[in-house]
């Protein structure tokens, strides 16, 4: 069983708008939380980083929120461009094996004009 | 240009036809590590390195070996593919993979798509 779900699998937005993303993790003992945006063919490309002592980061117009208590993460896009057409991708690590991540399947966002 | 690269970026084989696919790093980065994505399974991790000469599995090592003679370099050997290998290889590489309080970003390449026939 997957230890990190996303949700939504997919979105379509109008540009200019707000979207969330979530990510549930199961991930024990907890180190910490990535999110990376990933263009259609391209490598993955990290947005933030959080520990567990950080609850949001903020990128530019991305903003990343982590509750360790409810093992839940959030990302934020404000005002949506059409260069966010992307997947979004949650990534988290335990303590307890260094070097580890478990992925996410991944938010798939397209922006509309 | 601080990078990670990997060669060959689309490569069509036969079952059984060994290979290797090179990755390269110019950030003088201790870390490294191997994934495979597959439509509806994201990424997965391989092998990883801590560093030179010290490898370890990921969540699906089957069917693939290893090395890290030197910091830059963590090729990525398939000794007998398979067709189920047929997948979006991506390499990675960060400063450390986690250390005290500071957490290092990865920086992956671009990509090589596997075809095994």
């Amino acid at each position: 069983k997957n230890q990190v779900e996303q949700s939504p699998q997919s979105l379509i937005i109008l540009e200019g708008k707000n979207c969330t993303l979530q990510c549930n993790y199961t991930v024990s003992p907890f180190s910490n939380l990535r999110w990376y945006k990933q263009d259609t063919g391209r490598g993955p490309v990290s947005l933030t980083i959080m520990t567990f002592s950080e609850n949001t980061k903020s990128n530019g117009r991305y903003t990343a929120t982590l509750d360790a208590d409810t093992k839940q993460s959030s990302l934020h896009i404000t005002a949506s461009q059409l260069s966010d057409s992307a997947s979004y991708i949650c990534v988290v690590s335990a303590s307890d094996s260094w070097g580890k991540f478990q992925f996410g399947a991944g938010t798939q966002v397209v922006v509309t004009p | 240009e601080a990078q990670v690269t990997q060669n060959p970026r689309y490569l069509i084989t036969v079952t059984g036809k060994k290979l290797t696919v090179t990755c390269s790093q110019n950030m003088n980065h201790e870390y490294m590590s191997w994934y495979r994505q597959d439509p509806g399974l994201g990424l997965r991790q391989i092998y990883y390195s801590m560093n030179v000469e010290v490898t370890d599995k990921g969540d699906v090592p089957e069917g693939y070996k290893v090395s890290r003679k030197e910091k830059r370099n963590f090729p990525l050997i398939l000794e007998s593919p398979s067709p189920n290998q047929t997948s979006l290889y991506f390499c990675a590489s960060s400063l450390r993979a986690f250390f005290g309080t500071g957490s290092y970003e990865q920086y992956f390449g671009p990509g090589t798509r596997l075809t095994v026939t």
